[in-house]
């Protein structure tokens, strides 16, 4: 079956701008996660849904990051005005309910010039 | 805090075992996971120590020891193909999992 897809999987703006990632998770994974991974660095957690509502936003940095899963199933992350130091690999994960493996995706790496 | 410490590199020669070790400083614990991750790619599970001992997987194993906060690695019969990043990442029982920093595995012939 189909893995976690990410689109776009580059993508390059400049500092103010609104920018979305999208995340296509396994089907039938209720569990969704985003994580941020600058380089050298293991991935740092972002928020995590159960199905369709965020049970935890704790890792999301400031009110500029947000995320969206309407449906349960793809997730949005958006971030607004965004600043140089978003520069990263945005992962997204996904997993069965009640098990501990992630899946994860290839990534969106986004540059802020 | 939550913290997790491993060394950043190690490096093995084709067809030697490496162990990468993993200390941790958690408010809670349920469990430690292992991922690979090559560059440019995806990070992708290994394996999971939910309970003390050893666990095989093919040429990978993994240990864990709560008592000591301290888990690790084993790579067996080392491959060129594993030269990659190994991150060792712990379910404190909030469903997110918190990673080291990585170790970075080079593999010489």
């Amino acid at each position: 079956g189909a893995g976690v897809s990410q689109t776009p999987s580059n993508k390059v703006t400049e500092k103010g701008k609104y920018v979305e990632l999208r995340c296509d998770p396994i089907s039938g994974h209720t569990a969704l996660y985003w994580y941020r991974q600058s380089l050298g660095q293991g991935p740092e957690f972002l928020i995590y849904f159960q199905g369709t509502g965020a049970a935890d936003d704790s890792g999301l940095p400031n009110d500029r990051f947000f995320a969206v899963r309407p449906e349960g199933s793809v997730s949005t992350l958006k971030i607004q005005r965004t600043e140089r130091g978003d520069s990263a690999v945005y992962l997204c994960a996904s997993s069965r309910d009640g098990q501990e493996t992630q899946y994860f995706g290839p990534g969106t790496r986004l540059l802020v010039l | 805090g939550q913290s997790l410490e491993q060394p950043s590199e190690v490096t093995a020669v084709e067809g030697a075992i490496v162990q990468i070790n993993c200390t941790y400083q958690t408010s809670g614990f349920y469990g430690l996971s292992w991922y690979q991750q090559h560059d440019g790619g995806a990070p992708t599970f290994l394996s999971y120590n939910g309970l003390d001992g050893l666990e095989e997987t093919g040429r990978f194993s993994s240990f864990l020891s709560r008592s000591d906060s301290y888990g690790y690695l084993l790579l067996q019969e080392l491959q060129m193909k594993d030269s990659a990043s190994y991150f060792c990442a712990a379910d404190t029982g909030r469903r997110a999992l918190t990673f080291g920093s990585g170790t970075r595995l080079q593999v010489q012939p």
